[in-house]
């Protein structure tokens, strides 16, 4: 079965530092997506950013980075320069082609608190 | 560019009351699929569609019904309301290549509809 564990129920950081938001993964597909949704106070689930478990490289999307290491199964969401706009709860989640459903596994997330 | 749109944005029901949360999406997309959102649960697949004409189950179908006639409409009925589907309701959809959902292909998800059933 698929699993998606995020440890850090809520993180805080100071406007313009780095911040990382950790998600470790499980699964026995070799093929598998693993992507970082942000939701708002206002609650729409907004995607952020995609790895491919073939990936190479890590993927990057303005200020959001994606820390893939396959080899331990992990796929941390990294915020540079925060801005007070991202405050939200993040979700880490995974698809593959295991199952026949295509669903998205999502983890618990973690709510992001940026401090002025 | 409107992408998916779900409606209404907010509906109060009464137990044993039945009611369709709408979901079009303009994306051309095959895959499409409802989640249900509840604190400590996360996020569960309720029901979810390949293709028009084409349905089936996800983790917790209980109490709701779908249908796909067209590619863009995926309707999803509650049949006789019960205070446990108290939720925030989540309509998503997915690019599929060679009719099949891709699993690099990230979820687009609507607004979202929060239902209350007293």
């Amino acid at each position: 079965a698929q699993k998606i564990t995020q440890t850090q129920p809520g993180m805080f950081v100071q406007e313009k530092e780095a911040v990382t938001l950790d998600c470790t993964y499980d699964t026995s597909d070799p093929s598998y997506g693993l992507f970082w949704y942000k939701q708002p106070s206002s609650g729409e689930m907004i995607f952020l950013i995609y790895q491919g478990s073939y990936d190479q490289q890590n993927a990057t999307e303005g200020r959001y980075s994606l820390n893939f290491q396959k080899a331990r199964k992990s796929a941390n969401l990294v915020i540079s320069a925060s801005q007070l706009g991202d405050s939200a709860m993040y979700f880490c989640a995974m698809r593959s082609t295991r199952g026949s459903n295509y669903k998205l596994t999502f983890g618990k997330g973690t709510l992001l608190t940026v401090n002025p | 560019n409107a992408g998916v749109t779900q409606t209404p944005k907010f509906q109060v029901l009464k137990t044993g009351q039945s009611m369709t949360l709408q979901c079009a999406q303009d994306m051309n997309h095959e895959y499409m699929s409802w989640y249900r959102q509840d604190p400590g649960m996360g996020l569960r697949l309720i029901h979810y569609s390949v293709g028009a004409g084409i349905t089936d189950q996800g983790e917790v179908p209980n109490g709701y019904n779908v249908s796909r006639s067209t590619t863009e409409d995926f309707p999803l009925r509650l049949l006789s309301a019960a205070p446990s589907q108290t939720s925030v309701y989540f309509c998503a959809s997915s690019y599929s290549r060679l009719g099949s959902p891709s699993y690099n292909s990230p979820l687009h998800f609507g607004n979202g509809t929060r239902l209350t059933v007293t």
